[in-house]
């Protein structure tokens, strides 16, 4: 079974500019959550999906923005951005609607803002 | 407000003895309690978790905890180190009733020398 698949892996933007991450979850999981990974901040809960639909969102800007598709696909977009956006942003999946288990991540994806 | 310490930021170890990494957690309701492992420049993997039951709980690659209500505490154990386990741990709770959002500790270093 194939685990969550993050792209890309890396990639560098300037100032200004927009971002879209791409998360592909275990098959079978409805549920997929962001996280934001800095050293400073640690790890940081951006939002969840499930279904399609928003069900949880953190403490980010507006310009953190997010999306899951009918296969459960997700992607998340940054837009505008800014020297502190440089970050490990880790992606997870879990199954189902009442979680209380484990959540699975991905590899995640390191921007680097210049 | 729920919340996660992990009181150290480094901790070392020789390979062969026993190693701890602390975590205390704060809570309403039940804790769903987790442990992860980070090793540079991957995701999370998941290592055990407490849920309900035994306070003693076992995981992945010899790694276990012990959930202690009272002292609101969740320790990572091993009873014997090994170079291999240096990496970067998380503590983590879930927050009840927000699905996948989890939370958690700044996590702590773990260095085993030979």
């Amino acid at each position: 079974k194939a685990g969550v698949t993050q792209t890309p892996r890396y990639l560098i933007k300037t100032r200004g500019q927009q971002v879209t991450l791409s998360c592909s979850p275990i098959s079978g999981h409805r549920s997929v959550s962001w996280y934001q990974q800095t050293p400073g901040q640690g790890l940081q809960f951006l939002f969840e999906y499930f279904s399609e639909t928003q069900r949880n969102k953190g403490n980010f800007p507006g310009r953190f923005s997010g999306r899951q598709f009918s296969n459960s696909r997700s992607e998340m977009n940054v837009s505008t951005l800014e020297l502190g956006d440089s970050a490990l942003y880790l992606c997870a999946s879990s199954p189902g609607q009442k979680n209380t288990g484990e959540l699975f991540f991905g590899e995640g994806s390191r921007l680097t803002v210049l | 407000a729920q919340s996660v310490a992990q009181p150290e930021d480094q901790v070392n170890v020789a390979e062969g003895n026993p190693l701890t990494v602390k975590c205390t957690y704060s809570v309403s309701g039940n804790p769903y309690l987790f442990w992860y492992v980070q090793y540079p420049n991957r995701g999370l993997q998941f290592l055990l978790k407490y849920i309900t039951g035994d306070n003693l709980v076992k995981g992945s690659y010899g790694f276990e905890a012990e959930f202690n209500k009272s002292q609101t505490s969740f320790h990572l154990k091993k009873p014997s180190a090994l170079v291999s386990d240096s990496a970067l741990y998380f503590c983590a709770v879930r927050v009840y009733n927000q699905g996948g959002k989890l939370i958690f500790g700044q996590g702590t270093e773990l260095s085993v020398k030979p």
